[in-house]
Parts: C-alpha cells; structure tokens; sequence
C-alpha cells in the first residue's frame, strides 16, 4: 500500500523567504505526482503535474522536482509572499489499475508580511 | 465557468439520519469522484465513476452509496449517517475514463461539503 508523507505538517516563513515543501512515498513504481493548493474552506486546486519519466516541472516562480528512486518530491516556492499562506498537497498515482490517487496529510504554510 | 459545484456548503445530520450530497460538473469531464478529507490524514477515496453508468467502490465506500444520474452529476448518499463520517466531503472530475489520472490533466475539485454528524 502506497504510503505517502509530508513533513513538517505546518511551516511558518517570513515574506521573501523561499519555501521548501517535501513529500515522501514508499513505492516508487508511480505514474504521476501532483502538488495541490488548498485554501481554507475551499476545494484543491492543481498546481503543478510530474509524470513518472520527468525530473521536474515548473510554473513561475514554483518548481516541483521528482527523484522515484528514493521515493522524494520537493515543492520550491521563490520569494514567498503572503498569498501563498496554504495548505499544500501532494499525490501521488500508481501504476496498476487498482491502484488509487494515495494523498499526503499536507503541510500548511503561513507567510507572515 | 462553475467548474465543480457541490451542495450543500454546511450540512449537520443525527445519527441514523439520511442525505445526499450533490456534485454537478460543466467540463464535459468523463471521471468522477468522491473523497473525505479528515484532519490530519490524507484525502481518501470513497467511490469513482469512470463513465457515466458505471461506479466502482473505492478505498472506504462502506456506509456510502452513489449514483452516476448523467454525464454532469455524481451523487453520494449517507443511508444511517453515523458519527465517525464527519468530515469534509470533495467531488472531483477528470477528462479521461482510467480509473485515476493518468495523463497530463489534473484533477479538479469542488470547494466541499462540511458534514457533520450528533
């Protein structure tokens, strides 16, 4: 069963610093990885996709590498502003058919101005 | 563009009593999906829907029920509502018809259900 783990649950960073958000899984044999957005009371919204033959993938100032081998993903987020205060989750998909969408607990940011 | 539209926002039940969740989506989007978010662990997976017509259990699918009405809208109902199925209840939608998201397209989410059951 694929296991998936972000720590620290929480994180607190003064505006500008750079955020540095990790997810681990205990299966490497995925398809894909998602890191998603959620903001209070709302739904999640999709940030950044890695399929399972890619090392990276990058949205502005948000860069999400993927090393399978050791079962890591890393979320950077440049110049960290107040807006980014979220909750962030990543997901990860498996390979066979039965395999689910397994989620993170997620790791929730706070950007003080 | 609506996207996911889930009703209703709030919702607090007594134990034994009965609801549907509704989830509606205008993307002309094949796969639906129905998740709870509980605090401190992941989203997990009720019950999916590949196709319209087609619905399969997921990771916890007991105490649950669904309909697939047409291509638009999946509904989750609650039987005998019990304690342990407060939660946070998401519906998502996906282009394609696997049984999760294989290809470039992420999935997109409803703002959610807060249900909670006396």
């Amino acid at each position: 069963k694929q296991e998936v783990t972000q720590i620290p649950a929480a994180l607190s960073v003064p505006e500008g610093e750079n955020l540095v958000l990790n997810c681990s899984f205990t299966d490497s044999a995925i398809y894909n990885l998602q890191w998603f957005r959620q903001d209070p009371g709302k739904g999640l919204t999709s940030l950044l996709l890695i399929q399972s033959s890619q090392r990276e993938q990058t949205s502005g100032r948000l860069n999400a590498s993927l090393d399978k081998s050791s079962g890591r993903s890393t979320l950077y987020i440049a110049a960290s502003q107040p807006g980014d205060s979220a909750t962030y989750l990543c997901a990860v998909g498996g390979r066979e058919r039965d395999y689910k969408l397994s989620f993170g607990a997620g790791t929730t940011v706070t950007v003080r101005a | 563009n609506a996207g996911v539209t889930q009703t209703p926002k709030f919702q607090v039940l007594k134990t034994g009593q009965s609801m549907t969740l509704q989830c509606a989506q205008d993307m002309n989007h094949n796969s639906m999906y129905w998740y709870r978010q509980d605090p401190g662990m992941g989203l997990r997976l009720i019950y999916y829907s590949a196709s319209e017509g087609t619905t399969d259990k997921g990771e916890v699918p007991n105490g649950y029920n669904v309909s697939r009405l047409n291509k638009r809208e999946f509904s989750l109902r609650l039987e005998s509502a019990a304690p342990s199925q407060t939660s946070v209840y998401f519906c998502a939608s996906y282009p394609g018809t696997t049984f999760f998201p294989r290809g470039n397209s992420p999935l997109h989410f409803g703002n959610g259900t807060r249900l909670t059951v006396t």
